[in-house]
């Protein structure tokens, strides 16, 4: 089974901050990874799929990166509306495995 | 229009058992995975498991094999998640999936529904 290590669990920012967020995963997975947005309450939304390919509609200040094990996830400019929980998502295996997500809270 | 709607929250005691469901609507139901993802009080997401309802193909992932029942009624184009017998440890929001599919470059996710079993 393929792991999924995200990092850090939780981070303080404010507004206007650069963010970033690692996942690793426990093998080579390509760039079948995606990246995930969830606000409390409300089911997961997808902002970057395929590692670095932003979703139709998603704000460009999201961007991603990587590929094989390695992986990242930048907000370039945190905006208000941002503070949530991500999560990257592995989709060469079924089901998919998540990583334990990372909590962006207002500093 | 793609949806995936739920069935409504439940409240159940411990050794109880229960059935929910998702039914899908705007587009061929048949041929893209569909699945469960677990969220506990707090806690992260963990898929449990999916199912190709074309031919049934059922994949768990080993946490939730043999706790849970995932099945599909083609006909009815609904997936769902079935327990038999209950326990505390359940009780969590669950959500419906449509995997993410790269021919089509998104996925799909149901409201959640949320499950409370306690004595």
């Amino acid at each position: 089974d393929i792991q999924m290590t995200q990092s850090p669990s939780s981070l303080s920012a404010s507004v206007g901050d650069r963010v970033t967020i690692t996942c690793q995963a426990s093998q080579d997975i390509t760039n079948y990874l995606n990246w995930y947005q969830q606000k409390p309450g409300k089911a997961p939304k997808l902002l970057i799929y395929d590692a670095s390919t932003l979703q139709t509609g998603v704000p460009s200040r999201f961007s991603g990166s990587g590929s094989g094990t390695d992986f990242i996830f930048t907000i370039s400019s945190l905006q208000p509306e941002d503070f949530a929980t991500y999560y990257c998502q592995e989709f060469i295996s079924l089901p998919p495995t998540f990583g334990q997500g990372t909590k962006v809270e207002i500093k | 229009e793609v949806q995936l709607v739920q069935s409504g929250a439940e409240v159940k005691k411990p050794g109880e058992s229960l059935k929910i469901s998702c039914r899908a609507s705007g587009y061929t139901f048949t041929p893209y995975w569909i699945g469960w993802v677990r969220q506990m009080p707090g806690k992260g997401l963990e898929w449990m498991g999916i199912i190709f309802p074309g031919d049934s193909d059922t994949r768990y992932s080993p946490s939730f094999q043999g706790q849970v029942t995932i099945s599909a009624d083609k006909s009815m184009s609904t997936a769902y998640l079935e327990w038999s017998s209950l326990k505390a440890s359940d009780t969590a929001v669950y959500y419906c999936a449509r995997v993410f599919d790269s021919s089509v470059q998104d996925d799909y996710w149901g409201q959640g529904t949320l499950v409370t079993v306690s004595s």
